[in-house]
């Protein structure tokens, strides 16, 4: 099993493009998350998912779009990238509910410029 | 609102020199508190879960705490290769979602 995998690795955007981080998770898990830590800070939900077809939003939504078309996908999209969105992406898995252990890609560093 | 707060910010240790990490909660019903580590330029990995007040989890030279209020991540002759950043987390019995604290960089020097 791959687990949860992320890309790109790194990105740098300029202000006002968009851009779609990938996740993909191999673990039939119904749970996904999509997380940003900044700098000696907690990890922030951005948006989350419960299955194929559902999301809600998370703490910071705000300037993120999400889709999940399959159990395996879940696709973070930035529409007009702005500075305070510079921050390292995580995504997460977890099989029923949002407290059973959540299993974590290796990230995506993006700075916008 | 779900709060958590980890002490020490930092700490460093000399390799062999036990001591422990602090988590304190505060939630309406506690559905898990989950304990990860963090190397840099990685994502977090599982160490624990603790589900009730009195419980504890060992692995290796790691030791978890829960009581009511808080947890104690007890590192008992840690090696240089038990430096990363610690992060707790608590998940409420009707949330929909974890809550994290900042962490404690945790270095331990050979």
């Amino acid at each position: 099993n791959a687990g949860v995998t992320q890309t790109p690795k790194f990105r740098i955007l300029k202000i006002g493009q968009s851009m779609t981080l990938q996740c993909t998770q191999d673990m039939n898990h119904n749970y996904m998350y999509w997380y940003r830590q900044d700098p000696g800070m907690g990890l922030k939900l951005i948006y989350y998912s419960v299955g194929a077809g559902i999301t809600d939003k998370g703490e910071v939504p705000n300037g993120y779009n999400v889709s999940r078309s399959t159990t395996e996908d879940f696709p973070l999209r930035l529409e007009l990238a702005a500075p305070s969105q510079t921050s390292v992406y995580f995504c997460a898995s977890s099989w029923r509910t949002v407290t059973d252990t959540q299993y974590f890609g290796p990230g995506t560093r993006l700075t916008v410029l | 609102e779900d709060q958590v707060t980890q002490s020490p910010e930092a700490l460093r240790l000399q390799e062999g020199e036990s001591s422990s990490l602090n988590c304190s909660y505060t939630v309406s019903g506690l559905r898990g508190l989950f304990w990860y580590r963090q190397d840099p330029g990685k994502g977090p990995e599982f160490l624990f879960t603790l589900y009730s007040a009195g419980e504890e989890k060992e692995k290796e030279r790691l030791k978890a705490t829960l009581t009511k209020k808080e947890s104690f991540l007890h590192i008992t002759a840690p090696k240089p290769e038990d430096s990363a950043t610690y992060l707790c987390a608590v998940g409420e019995t009707s949330g929909s979602r974890l809550t994290f604290g900042e962490g404690t960089q945790l270095t331990v020097n050979p």
